[in-house]
């Protein structure tokens, strides 16, 4: 089975572009989180999605939104990209909304903001 | 605030030695614990989860314990090998805020001398 997937891969940006970053979850998973990993750092929390509705919202500015599909694939998408927003993006994704659910995490998008 | 620290940030050992990697939490009100393998510049791996009611967790070579009530957990890696070399994370799920956020710690780089 395939485990999380995200596209693309690799990014280059300039500071104030938008940028629009894809993650499949698991088969049968419902939930998808987000979180920015920043070189040296442990992942920060940015935003949880379970059937297609936003059920958590971490300390990130408006320009960070998402959103989950029917098929419970996500976006996430940042506006007016500034250098700070250089990092590692990671997808994880879980069976439901159970906090006991074991998350899974997808290899991650680099972002590079010139 | 749950804060989670990871001490030391880097550790070098030979191969085949028996180690102890340590993770503290300032709050002990969560629903479990779960430890990741990071490579470089890749996504998180999970190795495993302690449910809030576990003492421990094994799996292979590896072995987690929880001491919730002391806000420590530990990593047992036995007869560590060159390919056990990676970044080492602990992130706990606290009982408060979105169900899905992990709060993590900062990682220990682990490196494993042939």
């Amino acid at each position: 089975d395939a485990g999380v997937t995200q596209s693309p891969t690799h990014l280059i940006k300039t500071r104030g572009q938008h940028v629009t970053l894809r993650c499949s979850p698991i088969s049968g998973h419902k939930s998808v989180s987000w979180y920015q990993q920043v070189l040296g750092q442990g992942p920060q929390f940015i935003f949880q999605y379970y059937e297609k509705e936003e059920r958590g919202r971490g300390n990130f500015p408006d320009r960070f939104s998402a959103r989950q599909f029917p098929n419970y694939s996500s976006e996430l998408n940042v506006n007016a990209l500034l250098l700070g927003d250089s990092a590692l993006y990671l997808c994880a994704s879980s069976l439901g909304w159970s906090p006991n659910n074991e998350q899974f995490f997808g290899p991650g998008t680099r972002l590079t903001v010139l | 605030k749950q804060e989670v620290t990871q001490i030391p940030a880097a550790l070098s050992v030979p191969e085949g030695e028996n180690l102890v990697l340590n993770c503290s939490f300032t709050d002990s009100a969560i629903y479990n614990l779960q430890w990741f393998r990071q490579d470089p510049g890749k996504g998180l791996t999970s190795l495993l989860l302690i449910q809030s009611s576990q003492r421990e967790q094994t799996s292979g070579r590896l072995n987690a314990s929880l001491d919730k009530s002391s806000g420590r957990s530990t990593l047992y890696i036995a007869a560590s090998q060159p390919g056990d070399s990676a970044t080492y994370l602990c992130a706990v799920r606290p009982r408060t805020g979105a169900n899905s956020k992990l709060t993590f710690g900062k990682g220990i780089t682990l490196s494993v001398r042939p």
